[in-house]
């Protein structure tokens, strides 16, 4: 069963800095990778997607990498700003549970401080 | 586009109940999908359909139905809601079948009392 873990599970940086979560998953069989931002009481909105075949994608300041063989993903978030504080989600598609489903993390909780 | 649509945003029912979560999108996706989202459990598939007319199980589907006449509108009905069906449920479609972005609707809050 594909299982995805995200580490840490929260994290409090001031502005500016640069920082990366890690996200993890179990079986490297994976379509894709996606990580979403979601803001409190509010939708998942899609961040980046890496396709299998991809090491990494870049948006902004936003920069994914995807090792597909050990199982892990990095998201790096480079000079952080308040309007960044959000749960940020990991989700893998394919694996042992099919193309179906995306599995997901339970997320890292960012909090930039002015 | 409105991308995905939600309603309700909240609701409340007893024990028993049944109501229809309505999920609609307007980017024509085949693929769409329903998630409940829970702390500490992340989010878990209920349902999911391939296209008009084709829908089958995820992994938490006990206590939901649901139906896919056209490709814009997937609803979610609850059959006789439980509290343990308290949840905030999101609709979701999919750009392309293996490949593609999942796009989410802004989700519905449910609290069975």
């Amino acid at each position: 069963k594909q299982e995805v873990t995200q580490i840490p599970a929260a994290l409090s940086v001031p502005e500016g800095e640069n920082l990366v979560l890690n996200c993890s998953f179990t079986d490297s069989a994976i379509y894709n990778l996606q990580w979403f931002r979601q803001d409190p009481g509010k939708g998942l909105t899609s961040l980046l997607l890496i396709q299998s075949s991809q090491r990494e994608q870049t948006s902004g300041r936003l920069n994914a990498s995807l090792d597909k063989s050990s199982g892990r993903s990095t998201l790096y978030i480079a000079a952080s700003q308040p309007g960044d504080s959000a749960t940020y989600l990991c989700a893998v598609r394919g694996g042992n549970t099919g193309f179906q489903k995306l599995v997901f993390g339970t997320g890292t909780r960012l909090l930039v401080s002015p | 586009n409105a991308g995905v649509t939600q309603t309700p945003k909240f609701q409340v029912l007893k024990t028993g109940q049944s109501m229809t979560l309505q999920c609609a999108q307007d980017m024509n996706h085949e693929y769409m999908s329903w998630y409940r989202q829970d702390p500490g459990m992340g989010l878990r598939l209920i349902h999911y359909s391939v296209g008009a007319g084709i829908t089958d199980q995820g992994e938490v589907p006990n206590g939901y139905n649901v139906s896919r006449s056209t490709t814009e509108d997937f609803p979610l009905r609850l059959l006789s809601a439980a509290p343990s069906q308290t949840s905030v449920y999101f609709c979701a479609s999919i750009s392309g079948m293996f490949n593609g972005t999942q796009y989410f609707g802004p989700g519905t809050r449910l609290l069975v009392l």
